[in-house]
């Protein structure tokens, strides 16, 4: 089955500073890769997604990018600010089969004013 | 605006007890799915539902079970808890051909 493999497991960076956190997987029948956001003491919520037909996808100070070959996927946060700092989760299934995800590890990300 | 509810936040049992967690969401989805968090180890899957009555196993199924009698409603149960399923668990939801999970508060467990 598909496994996902999560780096790193902390990271923290100055504000203002960008924050990259990495994943791979397994399965290259995966077409779907999800990103959730776990603030403390809250439920996870997606903050981006990218399709398996495209290699990058932006909104706003967040960026993913999808290397379909060497099964990476990456989330790219500039500008960070102290509402940045959370448990970010990466995740991977296919596309319609129902939904079922498998995460990653998940990257406490740490922004120092 | 989807909500999906835990019956606890906190919970507190001895070993050996029944357990039972409860998930409901109002945004009548198809598909359910019952998680545990712990530190390091993410988010694992114990069990998903496609439908009413229908379930199937995720990657630590074992010591848990669940039951889907109504679409709304999705029940985790811990037969006979021990002191290892002390955890976060996590309910989520999303509709057939959807991509986003909608997740519950999280009800922290504790057996002792």
């Amino acid at each position: 089955g598909e496994n996902v493999e999560q780096h790193p497991s902390t990271l923290s960076v100055q504000e203002g500073d960008s924050a990259v956190i990495k994943c791979t997987y397994s399965d290259s029948a995966s077409n779907y890769f999800p990103w959730y956001k776990q603030e403390l003491g809250k439920r996870p919520q997606l903050i981006i997604d990218i399709r398996s037909n495209v290699g990058e996808k932006k909104d706003q100070r967040i960026a993913v990018t999808l290397n379909k070959t060497a099964k990476h996927f990456s989330l790219h946060i500039t500008e960070t600010q102290p509402e940045d700092s959370a448990v970010y989760f990466c995740a991977a299934s296919v596309y319609n089969q129902g939904g079922k995800l498998i995460f990653g590890q998940g990257t406490e990300l740490s922004v120092k004013p | 605006d989807v909500k999906v509810t835990q019956s606890s936040r906190y919970l507190v049992k001895r070993t050996g007890e029944k357990v039972f967690l409860e998930c409901v969401q109002d945004m009548d989805h198809e598909n359910m799915f019952w998680y545990r968090q712990d530190p390091g180890l993410g988010l694992r899957l114990i069990y998903f539902s496609y439908d009413v009555k229908m379930k199937e196993k995720g990657d630590i199924p074992e010591g848990y079970s669940v039951s889907r009698e109504k679409k709304e409603r999705f029940s985790l149960i811990l037969e006979s808890a021990s002191t290892n399923q002390t955890s976060m668990y996590l309910c989520a939801s999303t509709r057939t051909g959807g991509a986003e999970q909608y997740f519950g508060p999280g009800t922290r467990l504790t057996v002792t």
